[in-house]
């Protein structure tokens, strides 16, 4: 079942648009993530957050932000979209350390930028 | 540079049979590492996990074996269904780490042939 969700799945939207995608769970995690994937390629940590008002850059730079004002939310805006930004977006979220309490993924948003 | 590798893009297996699937790793900070599966327009589960204090864990069908000497793991599904057929990503963490993200690999595509 699904205890973490993303919306929209799908996004085509045209250059110069400012874009949320959006992430809530329902676990209770205090910690979640949002990792980026291109086709055949790793997934790159880009945005992660310990709980509220919490947030920081993970290892991949992105124009990107985030923001946590409460704990089930966690969404990710670009401000101004370009075909750059055209990527799977992954958002996870975990118990506690990720050393003892796997991530949980959502579905995925599967961002085109024309 | 890539800290986790998984050099078979696809791997085809036939039904029954067992299935090995192969990961290499560079950083000697990492000490627990993770397997996910991911079918096609679904995030990726976890599958199974290992810590460097072990260089076995098994699930089920499912076992994973470290060598920590030669940075390299290995899962192994015994025996192979054709629900296993999906992409299998590596990842590593340092649980000592600030960022408490995990590293991923770039996948292996494994298919079960009936």
């Amino acid at each position: 079942e699904a205890d973490i969700y993303q919306t929209p799945r799908y996004l085509v939207i045209g250059t110069g648009k400012k874009i949320t995608l959006e992430c809530s769970q329902t676990m209770g995690h205090d910690k979640m993530y949002w990792y980026q994937q291109d086709p055949g390629m790793e997934l790159h940590l880009i945005h992660y957050s310990y709980g509220v008002n919490s947030t920081e850059k993970g290892d991949l730079s992105s124009e990107s932000t985030v923001s946590r004002i409460r704990t089930e939310h966690f969404p990710l805006t670009l401000e101004s979209a370009r075909p750059s930004h055209t990527s799977q977006y992954l958002c996870a979220s975990s118990a506690r350390s990720s050393y003892n309490s796997p991530l949980h993924f959502g579905n995925g948003t599967r961002l085109t930028v024309t | 540079d890539q800290q986790v590798k998984q050099n078979s893009p696809s791997l085809s297996v036939q039904e029954g049979r067992i299935s090995i699937l192969n990961c290499d790793y560079t950083n000697s900070m990492f000490d627990y590492f993770l397997w996910y599966k991911k079918y096609p327009a679904e995030g990726p589960t976890f599958l199974i996990s290992i810590s460097s204090i072990k260089d076995k864990n098994e699930d089920g069908r499912f076992t994973v074996f470290l060598n920590k000497s030669a940075k390299h793991l290995s899962l192994h599904i015994v025996p192979s269904q054709p629900g296993d057929s999906a992409v299998y990503f590596c990842a590593a963490g340092d649980s000592g780490g600030g960022a408490d993200g995990l590293t991923f690999g770039k996948g292996t595509h494994l298919i079960i042939q009936p």
